[in-house]
């Protein structure tokens, strides 16, 4: 089945700060999103971006399906902002079903 | 603001016992998902339905889980018996072709 890596696997920020995380799949895909989940556990929906390039307020997505990865961008990161990021795709034999990489762990300090 | 609601949010029973959870679909979703996360294995795909119908259920241990979806806005996971092992958080979540799918808020499961 498709693979799907991300990186970095942990991330620790001072307060304003930018990132980039990454996401590279072996596939192509039909559907890539990513996803944040904050520490009580909810897996909140951020993009869905399976190419071309997204922004919502300080948080931006880039996909380039030809070379098979995607990007999401933080600006001025908050303590808010702390939690996982998972990235994850639907391969274009893959009726449908999300396959997650393993997600980037992001803390935040004051 | 349309959201999947599940029940219960969490769960405690004892190893033998049957576990029954509830999820509701965003109305209008045609798709229907049922994950597992896990430290260890992280987020895994048990089963899925379009329209209603069963089209993968590959993920779930064949045994002891079911996956059924009685109408369009109720399906269900039973896990009978549970076994400590199936400890976890339970997603499910809705969408429609194209449009990306949406995840509740988990039940969350503990079998001792």
């Amino acid at each position: 089945g498709i693979q799907v890596e991300q990186s970095p696997p942990d991330l620790i920020l001072q307060e304003g700060a930018n990132s980039t995380l990454r996401c590279n799949f072996s596939d192509s895909v039909n559907n890539l999103q990513w996803f944040h989940q904050n520490p009580w556990g909810q897996l909140i929906n951020l993009f869905y971006i399976p190419s071309g390039t997204k922004q919502n307020g300080r948080l931006s997505a880039t996909t380039v399906a030809t070379e098979r990865y995607s990007l999401l961008y933080i600006s001025s990161s908050q303590t808010t902002d702390s939690g996982v990021y998972f990235c994850a795709v639907v391969g274009s034999t893959s009726y449908g079903k999300l396959t997650f990489g393993q997600g980037t762990i992001l803390t935040v300090h004051p | 603001d349309a959201r999947v609601t599940q029940t219960p949010r969490d769960k405690v029973t004892e190893m033998g016992q049957e576990v029954t959870m509830r999820c509701q679909p965003i109305l209008g979703h045609n798709t229907v998902f049922w994950y597992r996360q896990t430290m260890m294995q992280g987020l895994e795909l048990l089963a899925y339905f379009r329209n209603r119908a069963p089209l993968d259920d590959s993920g779930m241990p064949k045994d002891r889980f079911s996956a059924e979806m009685p109408d369009a806005t109720l399906a269900t996971l039973k896990i009978q018996p549970s076994e400590p092992r199936d400890s976890a958080v339970y997603f499910c979540a809705s969408g429609l072709r194209d449009e990306g799918q949406y995840f509740g808020p988990g039940t969350r499961l503990l079998v001792l």
